[in-house]
This record gives C-alpha cells, structure tokens and sequence, in this order.
C-alpha cells in the first residue's frame, strides 16, 4: 500500500518557466511533508517542508502548497534552470523527527 | 559543519557475505535513520536511533540485518547472509532534536551490489 504518491514518473519544462510537481497521501495521520532533490549517485538534498497548520511555505524559487482536505501537496520551481534537473521526493510523517515516507519520485528535466 | 558521512560508498560483494557499512551522522544531531533505495523507486525507512537508542524497525528490517550506535555517535548496519535481493543504495540520515521542525539531512549512501 504506497502512501505516497508521486503520479507523474517525469516532466519536461523549458528553462525559465515554472516546475509544477504533484504530491497525493492517503494517511490522514502525516501532519509533515518534505520535499528532496536527488542526483545521480547522491543523497537526497533539503529542499523544503510544511508543516499541516499551514497551507503555504516559500523559500527562494521553491513554493510548496499543502491541501490537506484533498490530501494533496505540489512543489512549485520558478523559473526553472538547467541546474535543478533532477528527481524530486516527496515524504511525509506523522510529526517532525519521526520516519519519512517518500513517494516514488519525479525526474525533472530542465532545457535550455 | 561537515554534513552526513558514509563509508564505504561502493561495495560490491558476493552472496553469502556479510556486509557492514558505517554513518557518521552531523555533529550534535542525535537521531539517525538508515533507509534503502532501490532502482526507480523512493527511499525506504529501515530503522532509526534516538542517541543510542534503535526506536524502530521496519519489517524491512529481517533478522540477517543489523543496527547499531553504540555510544549515540556513528552508527553501523550489518548485513550477514547477504542475498542478490539486498543490492539497493543504502542511505543514512540524521537530525537534530530542536523541539521544533526536524529536518533529516541525508548522506551520500552506500551502493551495495550482491554478485
């Protein structure tokens, strides 16, 4: 039973424009969700986090928005470079400093 | 600020062995988990320490694997017995106890092949 979905196995999107990637959970529990970047033969890299009492986190390029009714959450990259193609994560968890569940990844790729 | 060691980072073995890779988590952080990742698919919880306490497992976790952070510092999973099914990227990750968000820093894993 996956609880984390990432439904879309890959995007493609001009440089410039925005990334948008999709999240769905089905456990009603996850109260905090993460989304990592990974490269090839890397550890997966912080992006950002939310946490269920907000429906909005920004940080620089990166935006995450978190629908909890619809049991949602989407990453939003703008603009997209070169630099940021790689596979993203989405994990959540039931509170802060517990185990991550992560959905099956996206892999960006960002043209010139 | 180091960040999330692992050693080694490659290690091919053959079916049988045993295996025993080492995380050296961020200096003061006193939780760190192991997940496992295989080819095309997202990391996947193993187990996870609070200082040297192993607070969960996973049913992941079978009984030829096991965990260790004997003084709340590095940690060490072992793996006896290893299978052709064990090969997967094995990632260490740790986070500091703040009381507030919690993020878990990951390091570069350990990419096991079983021959």
């Amino acid at each position: 039973d996956q609880q984390v979905k990432q439904n879309s196995p890959s995007l493609s999107v001009q440089e410039g424009r925005i990334s948008i990637l999709n999240c769905d959970y089905t456990n009603s529990m996850f109260d905090y969700f993460l989304w990592y970047k990974k490269y090839p033969a890397e550890g997966p890299t912080f992006l950002i986090s939310i946490s269920s009492i907000k429906d909005k986190n920004e940080d620089g390029r990166f935006t995450v928005f978190l629908n909890k009714s619809a049991k949602h959450l989407s990453l939003h990259i703008v603009p997209s470079q070169p630099g940021d193609s790689a596979v993203y994560f989405c994990a959540a968890s039931p509170w802060t400093g517990n185990k991550l569940t992560f959905g099956g990844g996206t892999r960006v790729l960002v043209k010139p | 600020d180091t960040g999330v060691s692992q050693d080694p980072r490659h290690k091919i073995t053959k079916r049988g062995q045993n295996v025993t890779f080492r995380c050296d988590p961020i200096s003061e952080h006193n939780r760190l988990y192991w997940y496992r990742q295989t080819l095309g698919q997202g990391p996947e919880f193993l187990t996870y320490f609070q200082n040297e306490a192993q607070l969960e497992k996973s049913r992941l976790l079978s009984d030829r694997f096991s965990a260790e952070r004997p003084k709340g510092s590095f940690s060490t999973l072992e793996i006896q017995r290893t299978e052709q099914g064990d090969s997967a990227m094995y990632l260490c990750a740790s986070s500091p106890r703040t009381g507030g968000v919690e993020t878990q820093y990951f390091g570069p894993g350990t990419r096991l092949l079983v021959l």
